[in-house]
């Protein structure tokens, strides 16, 4: 059965700390997809990256970084020097070439000046 | 560019009262569509999900119901609303199976009293 996990409900760090949001995933599939998105306080949901099961290459974006590892099940969100408007709801989701995604619970990230 | 629309953003009815969300896609067609409750402080509940007109598939039974009567527009109904019902409503499309990223509309905030 395919399944997500995010461990870290709530993670709380000051401006300009480096963090880490975890997540492991679940699948029979050899094929998928793993997204990640962002809410904010406004509530509308914010696609952030894909990647497909076949690429395994680190993704650098900005101040975003993303670590696949296969080996673990593994799909790791880093946010380098991180700033206040980084403050919002994390969902990492998986996606088995069907019509669903997947969602994980979540990780609430306060970033404090 | 395509864009999604939710109304109303914040509805407050009471118990036993219908519901209409209404959701609109512009600028694609033929899109897969779904409909999300998200629980206050919770993750994100796939409720009804639509390949095409007239097509509904159903993830959870509830007191709810979903149509697409018109290709880019996705309606979620209730006749009689339930204190559970309570929630963030989030609409979403993507234009494809898998390799696709949904895109989600503004939500539409719903206090059952």
């Amino acid at each position: 059965a395919q399944k997500v996990t995010q461990a870290q409900t709530e993670i709380s760090v000051v401006e300009k700390e480096d963090v880490t949001l975890d997540c492991v995933y679940e699948t029979r599939d050899t094929t998928y997809y793993l997204f990640w998105y962002k809410q904010p306080p406004s509530g509308e949901l914010v696609f952030l990256i894909r990647r497909n099961s076949f690429d395994e290459q680190n993704e650098i974006s900005g101040r975003y970084s993303w670590n696949f590892q296969k080996s673990t099940s593994s799909f790791n969100f880093t946010i380098t020097a991180s700033q206040v408007v980084d403050s919002a709801v994390y969902f990492c989701a998986l996606s088995e070439s069907t019509d669903k995604l997947i969602f994980g619970t979540g990780t609430r990230l306060q970033v404090f000046p | 560019s395509q864009t999604i629309h939710q109304w109303p953003a914040t509805l407050v009815q009471p118990v036993g009262s219908p519901l209409s969300l209404e959701c609109t896609v512009e600028g694609t067609s033929n899109p897969n569509l779904y409909w999300y409750r998200q629980a206050a402080g919770r993750g994100l509940q796939l409720l009804f999900y639509s390949v095409g007109i007239g097509q509904i598939s159903s993830e959870v039974p509830q007191n709810l119901s979903a149509s697409r009567p018109q290709d880019r527009q996705f309606i979620l109904s209730s006749k009689k609303l339930l204190l559970s019902d309570s929630g963030f409503y989030l609409c979403a499309w993507t234009a494809g199976y898998g390799d696709y990223e949904q895109y989600f509309g503004p939500g539409t905030r719903l206090t059952v009293t």
